[in-house]
């Protein structure tokens, strides 16, 4: 089946401490995003990548990183610099856009849920 | 700067009732999408539309997009409690690179 899948779906990070969010796609997308979710609240971008080993921040950036070493992967970690981490976290990908106006709806993952004790 | 925002924030509505909601956004966006997210879960998608005057339908569900006013609707014919859920609009930036800008999302409860 191709989807999105994010792992794991619950995640408790303590004080000072660093955790990686997993987001693995096998639909071939080139472009993957991840956004930032609060109650009550719609997405914010963290940061997103349009082709390997590149990627840009988003309006969100900050206590956060990314890597881009492979097409299908797209890890997120949430590092002590973030002071406020607790929030529903979402990966998605689409196909990068070649402006001819062709579909590039973006396609999520379930969600990784993070908590902080 | 994109900008989007979404009308009303919340809606409680009887089922049989009829209801639009508004998706305003500030410049000129590339495309306009509609998704749907229930509690806890992720988005999906329901609709994407590409130009002035574009409709598209599924099930109780019309989305339509008027380019000129900046302005995309959706609405919901005869609700039925399933179609309770959060629904989010979304534009695309079309300076640079691509990004998605979401509205702050539109809390559906149909009541039955």
């Amino acid at each position: 089946d191709g989807g999105i899948t994010q792992s794991p779906k619950y995640l408790f990070r303590k004080e000072g401490q660093n955790v990686t969010l997993s987001c693995e796609q096998n639909l071939n997308h080139d472009a993957m995003y991840w956004y930032r979710q609060d109650p009550g609240q719609g997405l914010r971008l963290i940061y997103y990548s349009q082709i390997v080993n590149d990627f840009q921040k988003g309006d969100i950036a900050e206590g956060y990183s990314v890597s881009r070493e492979k097409k299908e992967s797209f890890p997120l970690t949430v590092t002590s610099a973030q002071k406020n981490p607790t929030a529903f976290y979402l990966c998605a990908s689409s196909m990068a856009s070649g402006g001819d106006g062709g579909l590039e709806t973006q396609y999520f993952g379930p969600g990784t849920r993070l908590l902080v004790l | 700067e994109l900008k989007v925002e979404q009308n009303p924030l919340f809606l409680s509505m009887q089922e049989g009732k009829n209801y639009t909601i508004y998706c305003n956004y500030s410049t000129t966006s590339d495309r306009l999408y509609w998704y749907r997210q229930d509690p806890g879960k992720s988005l999906e998608s329901l609709f994407v539309l590409l130009s002035n005057g574009a409709v598209k339908q599924e099930g109780r569900l019309m989305a339509s997009l008027d380019t000129k006013a900046r302005l995309s609707t959706l609405h919901i014919t005869a609700a039925v409690h399933d179609l309770s859920a959060t629904y989010f609009c979304a534009g695309v930036t079309t300076s640079g690179t691509y990004k998605y800008i979401f509205g702050t999302g539109t809390r559906l409860k149909v009541l039955a």
